[in-house]
């Protein structure tokens, strides 16, 4: 069925360094996939996404990587400052009736 | 990107009510759904709301408890009916835009507690 997991639950790095999110899918023909940050109380926004023809892609400290032979995609935040902590949500398009499914959500807190 | 805007952006209601969310858009939309976040949770999507047909509802979710109107391309409602506590979420408009084909935004959300 269509499903996307979202590892891990919760991540808590130390300003300054790296973090990274992993996701898997379960439809071989998804072509698209977006991540969304979405800060408390407010609404989830679009921060990357990447498209099946594309391995990685990059936007200052944001970059996601695609691997559609094993069916994963990950999103890595370098350099990480207080402004990042928040909710990520990873997604893909479901080709076959064009709808983002999205995954379980990270909590990711920045320690100062 | 578009303005979306939602409205009520919140709402208290009693068990056994509806309550009506509408979505307005301010640019050409292509498509139109609408999700629930419960309390802590991920992005469930309920429905893709048809323009001048019946929205297409994800499993676990139908039209007599979601009822769902798109009478144009820019406007859309989500009405949660025989409301119980367990319907208490936020629900979230998401448009696709005219020219983004993949590209996905989503309203400020109306947040719905039902006692």
């Amino acid at each position: 069925g269509e499903n996307v997991e979202q590892h891990p639950s919760t991540l808590s790095v130390q300003e300054g360094d790296s973090a990274v999110i992993k996701c898997t899918y379960s439809d071989s023909a998804s072509n698209y996939f977006p991540w969304y940050k979405q800060e408390l109380g407010k609404r989830p926004q679009l921060i990357i996404d990447i498209r099946s023809n594309v391995g990685e892609k990059k936007d200052q400290r944001i970059a996601v990587t695609l691997n559609k032979t094993a069916k994963h995609f990950s999103l890595h935040i370098t350099e990480t400052q207080p402004e990042d902590s928040a909710v990520y949500f990873c997604a893909a398009m479901y080709s076959s009736a064009s709808k983002i499914i999205f995954g379980s959500g990270t909590r990711l807190s920045i320690r100062p | 990107s578009a303005v979306i805007s939602q409205k009520p952006s919140r709402d208290i209601c009693q068990r056994g009510t509806s309550l009506t969310i509408q979505c307005q858009v301010d640019s050409q939309v292509t498509m139109m759904f609408w999700y629930r976040q419960q309390p802590g949770q991920s992005l469930t999507l309920i429905a893709t709301a048809n323009q001048g047909s019946e929205a297409t509802y994800e499993s676990g979710f139908v039209i007599d408890k979601f009822p769902i109107s798109r009478p144009n391309l820019t406007f859309s409602t989500l009405t949660v009916s025989n409301m119980s506590p367990e319907d208490s979420s936020i629900y979230l408009c998401s448009v696709r835009l005219a020219g983004e084909v993949e590209t996905q935004y989503f309203g400020p959300g109306t947040r719905l507690l039902v006692l």
